[in-house]
């Protein structure tokens, strides 16, 4: 199975900061990855796909880069309602997994 | 509008059975894969199962396999989630997301809670 390592678990941020969350792989993937954003007591919402493809109404300050094994989400400008958690899911192989998740709190 | 409806959770005792279902709409259900995800109280999300789109071939995580079996019925555009041998540690709430290419469409979960 495929392992996602994804750190920090926690970061403290303000509003206008850039934030990088990133996810390692236990084994290459390509960029069969997905980052996604839940808010207490809400589905998750998906921000990037393929790695780094923007999702179709998503703010342009976030971005994913990488490929293979080692994969970021950029947030450049953090803004208020950016606080949230942060997961990666990686659908490389038959048995999908996500990152433990990233809680981006307030500062 | 696309639109997914999770339905069947509830309170059951360790060791009991439930079976999730999952409603479709606005989207041609039988052409894509499915899947389920569970979130515990406080935790991060676990992705449990995923089925084809005719429900030919399916695949488990490690933690339920054996235990759940997913399944669809493409004439009625719903997808289930047979649980049993259900443990304290599969609580929490169940999703049905259609993850597919540019489609990323959840519904509200629903939720489990096993318990004596």
């Amino acid at each position: 199975d495929i392992q996602m390592t994804q750190s920090p678990s926690s970061l403290s941020a303000s509003v206008g900061d850039r934030v990088t969350i990133t996810c390692r792989a236990s084994q290459g993937i390509r960029n069969d990855l997905g980052w996604y954003q839940q808010k207490p007591g809400k589905a998750p919402k998906r921000l990037i796909y393929a790695a780094s493809s923007l999702q179709s109404g998503v703010p342009s300050r976030f971005s994913g880069s990488g490929s293979g094994t080692e994969f970021t989400l950029t947030i450049s400008s953090l803004q208020p309602e950016d606080f949230a958690t942060y997961y990666c899911l990686q659908h490389n192989s038959y048995l999908w997994t996500f990152g433990q998740g990233t809680k981006v709190e307030i500062k | 509008e696309v639109q997914l409806v999770e339905s069947g959770g509830g309170l059951v005792q360790p060791g009991g059975s439930l079976r999730l279902s999952c409603a479709a709409s606005g989207f041609t259900f039988s052409s894509y894969w499915m899947h389920w995800v569970r979130q515990a109280p406080g935790k991060g999300l676990v992705w449990v199962s995923r089925i084809n789109s005719d429900g030919s071939s399916t695949s488990y995580a490690d933690s339920v396999k054996g235990r759940f079996t997913i399944s669809r019925d493409n004439a009625k555009n719903t997808l289930y989630l047979q649980m049993n041998s259900l443990r304290a540690e599969d609580t929490a709430v169940y999703y049905c997301p259609l993850l597919y290419g540019a489609f990323d469409i959840w519904g509200q979960g629903t939720m489990v809670t096993v318990s004596s």
